[in-house]
C-alpha cells in the first residue's frame, strides 16, 4: 500500500492569514497512463462528511473558493489556502488514487 | 442533484453480521463506481470497498473475505454485506460515488452522511 504521510497534525492559523499543508506519498503517485499526479484533498467539518476540493493536485472543484490551492508531484504535496476564513476550520485530508486508495492521517485546521 | 442516503448501522456482536445500504439518486447509478469509506469514532479516513462500473470487486486487505459490496441497479442501491464482524470495524461507513474523470472509481465526488456500526458485546 502506498502511505501518505501529512504534517502537521494540527495547525493554529489567524484569519487572513496563510495556512499549509503537506501531503507525503512513500511511492511516486504520478501515473502513466495520464501522466497526472493522483492525488486530493478533501475537507471535513464537525458532523458532516468530507468533502472533494482538490484533485489531480492541483484542479480545484467546482465551487471551491480560489483561496485554495494544491500544488507538487511525485511524492510530495502541498495544500494551501491563501487567507484562511473562519469556515475553513475543518480536518483535511490527502488521498492518493493511483492504486488502492489510501488516506493521510488528517490535519486540523484551526484559528488562531 | 447527487444524493447518498446510507442506512443499516446498528449495534451487532462481534461474529455477527450486517447489511449496509446506499440509495442513490440524481445520476445514472449504472455508470459511476461507488464505493465505501469508513471513520472510526475520532480517526482518519479508511477506504473499505469499490464496485465499478463494470462490474468489478475490490477490497481493503482489512475487509477482504469478509465483506462483499454489491449492486441493485435497478434499485439504484449498493450495499455492503458485513460478515465475521470484529471490534475494529466500528466506525461510521460512507458511501460514496466517484467523481467520474477517467480514474480507477477511487477518487471520492460526493459523500453520503454515513451510518454508524458498532461491533461490541
Amino acid at each position: 500500500d502506498v502511505a501518505m504521510t501529512q504534517s502537521p497534525e494540527s495547525l493554529a492559523v489567524s484569519l487572513g492569514e496563510r495556512a499549509t499543508i503537506r501531503c507525503k506519498s512513500s511511492q511516486s503517485v504520478l501515473s502513466g497512463s495520464v501522466n497526472k499526479n493522483c492525488l486530493a484533498w478533501y475537507q471535513q467539518k464537525p458532523g458532516q462528511p468530507p468533502k472533494l476540493i482538490i484533485y489531480w493536485a492541483s484542479t480545484r472543484e467546482s465551487g471551491v473558493p480560489d483561496r485554495f490551492s494544491g500544488s507538487g508531484s511525485g511524492t510530495d504535496f502541498t495544500l494551501t489556502i491563501s487567507s484562511l476564513q473562519a469556515e475553513d476550520v475543518a480536518v483535511y485530508y490527502c488521498q492518493q488514487y493511483d492504486r488502492s486508495p489510501t488516506f493521510g492521517q488528517g490535519t486540523k485546521l484551526e484559528i488562531k | 442533484e447527487v444524493q447518498l442516503l446510507a442506512s443499516g448501522g446498528d449495534l451487532v456482536q462481534p461474529g455477527g453480521s450486517l447489511r449496509l445500504s446506499c440509495a442513490a439518486s440524481g445520476f445514472t447509478f449504472s455508470a459511476y463506481a461507488m464505493s465505501w469509506v469508513r471513520q472510526a469514532p475520532g480517526k482518519g479516513l479508511e477506504w473499505v470497498s469499490t464496485f465499478s462500473n463494470d462490474d468489478r470487486a475490490y477490497y481493503a486487505d482489512s475487509v477482504k473475505g469478509r465483506f462483499t459490496i454489491f449492486r441493485d441497479i435497478s434499485e439504484n442501491t449498493l450495499h455492503l454485506q458485513m460478515n465475521s464482524l470484529r471490534a475494529e470495524d466500528t466506525a461510521v461507513y460512507f458511501c460514496a460515488k466517484d467523481r467520474g474523470i477517467g480514474t480507477a472509481g477511487t477518487l471520492f465526488g460526493h459523500w453520503g452522511q454515513g451510518t454508524l456500526v458498532t461491533v461490541s458485546s
